[in-house]
């Protein structure tokens, strides 16, 4: 079956810090692939996607490309903020939408 | 509704009760997903309906887990004889027939004691 491996956490940075999380994936065919965030006392919500290799995913200053040479689709934001502090997810999809998630990288950004 | 909504959103159970668990997806959307999410984990893959049809259920780990969707939309998980290991938040997701973004709802946790 499919997997994802992402960096452990937790990752403290100050604020305005360059942020990049990595992730691999392994899996069969040609998934899609994502980033959740889980701000505190929150649930799940997408952060981005891209669904083909090359493809580059943006969203709040955020982006990951879809690398299949390398199986990546790491997570860089140039300028973190405090209100970025979160647990980020990444995952692919295998048959019909089902998720393959990663343990989770938790994100502390200090002013 | 605007969004998934699941309840309880916690949920004590002694060890050997039953408890159930709801899902009521965006409406509209045809596949609904649970996954149950340890403490320091990421969500594993429970089991999936498209519309009332339970597709797969392999990430079930035990017989004391069901789940049904007898009309196409409202979910209900249910888990018999409840034990610590089960202690988890329980996420449910859906998507729409033709996008693969899967919208979570906020979770039930559910601690066995």
């Amino acid at each position: 079956g499919n997997s994802v491996t992402q960096m452990e956490g937790p990752v403290t940075l100050s604020e305005e810090a360059f942020l990049t999380i990595n992730c691999t994936y392994t899996a069969t065919g040609y998934p899609s692939l994502f980033w959740y965030v889980q701000y505190p006392g929150e649930g799940l919500q997408l952060l981005l996607k891209a669904t083909k290799a090359d493809d580059k995913g943006s969203n709040k200053g955020f982006e990951a490309t879809y690398r299949k040479e390398t199986t990546s689709f790491h997570l860089e934001k140039g300028s973190v903020q405090v209100s970025d502090s979160a647990v980020y997810f990444c995952a692919c999809t295998g048959t019909a939408s089902k998720l393959t998630f990663g343990t989770g990288t938790r994100l502390q950004v200090t002013l | 509704g605007a969004g998934v909504s699941q309840s309880p959103r916690y949920k004590v159970a002694k060890r050997g009760q039953d408890v159930a668990l709801r899902c009521d997806p965006i409406s509209g959307h045809v596949s609904l997903f649970w996954y149950q999410q340890a403490l320091g984990q990421g969500p594993e893959f429970l089991t999936y309906f498209q519309n009332e049809a339970q597709l797969d259920k392999s990430g079930l780990p035990s017989d004391r887990f069901f789940a049904e969707r007898p009309e196409g939309s409202v979910s209900t998980l249910k888990i018999q004889r409840t034990q610590q290991e089960d202690s988890a938040v329980y996420l449910c997701a859906s998507t729409s027939r033709t996008n693969t973004e899967a919208f979570f709802g906020q979770g039930t946790r559910l601690t066995v004691v």
